[in-house]
């Protein structure tokens, strides 16, 4: 089955900096991957998604990169704000179609994003 | 964006009880939920895929007598833990898309689950 492996697993910076957050995959069949927010005690909430037929997508300050070769993606947050506080879950999946295929969650990285 | 609605949100039960937890799609229909476990500062664990009146696909060590699934209709599905233990204390969270496919994966605020 697919392995997720998500680096660092706490990461701290300052506000205005910028923040990448790495995961690698195993599946080189995976070709949907999904970035979750979770605030303590809250759900998580996607806040962006790549597949693999593209190396890049944008959001305002949030990016996401996938190297299908090298199997890795990261998520990359600009000019962070205390409100990026949270942890943030990649997951990978092979989506063939349909609605019941399977995310695999990396482990989380907490980011603090320090006033 | 879809609703997904779980339901208690926080249950506190004394060791031997049974607890229900319901997931609900509100806006759409979900041929296909989720069920997590989340323990504190972890990852989400996939316990199993609630399949909309079939069986339920549990993963690899996961009791399937111990947390039972029911998806009886399109909106609707129910973990319950049955004869719950402390180390049964965690977050459960579900999750749903639409059936359409591609879709956004949606989760429940989730359940946090106290045996005493």
């Amino acid at each position: 089955g697919e392995n997720v492996e998500q680096h660092p697993s706490t990461l701290s910076v300052q506000e205005g900096d910028s923040a990448v957050i790495k995961c690698t995959y195993s599946d080189s069949a995976s070709n949907y991957f999904p970035w979750y927010k979770q605030e303590l005690g809250k759900r998580p909430q996607l806040i962006i998604d790549i597949r693999s037929n593209v190396g890049e997508k944008k959001d305002q300050r949030i990016a996401v990169t996938l190297n299908k070769t090298a199997k890795h993606f990261s998520l990359h947050i600009t000019e962070t704000q205390p409100e990026d506080s949270a942890v943030y879950f990649c997951a990978a999946t092979k989506n063939s179609g349909g609605s019941n295929y399977k995310l695999t969650f990396g482990k989380g990285t907490l980011l603090t994003v320090n006033p | 964006g879809a609703v997904v609605s779980q339901h208690p949100s926080r249950v506190i039960c004394k060791s031997g009880t049974s607890v229900k937890i319901e997931c609900r799609s509100l806006d759409f229909q979900a041929t296909t939920m989720f069920w997590y476990r989340q323990f504190p500062k972890q990852s989400l664990m996939l316990m199993a895929t609630s399949n909309e009146g079939s069986k339920a696909t549990y993963e690899q060590g996961v009791e399937k007598d111990k947390f039972l699934i029911n998806h009886a209709s399109l909106t609707l599905s129910t973990l319950t833990v049955t004869s719950a233990h402390p180390e049964d204390s965690s977050f459960y969270i579900c999750s749903a898309r639409d059936s359409a496919g591609w879709g956004e994966l949606f989760f429940g605020e989730g359940s946090r689950l106290t045996v005493l």
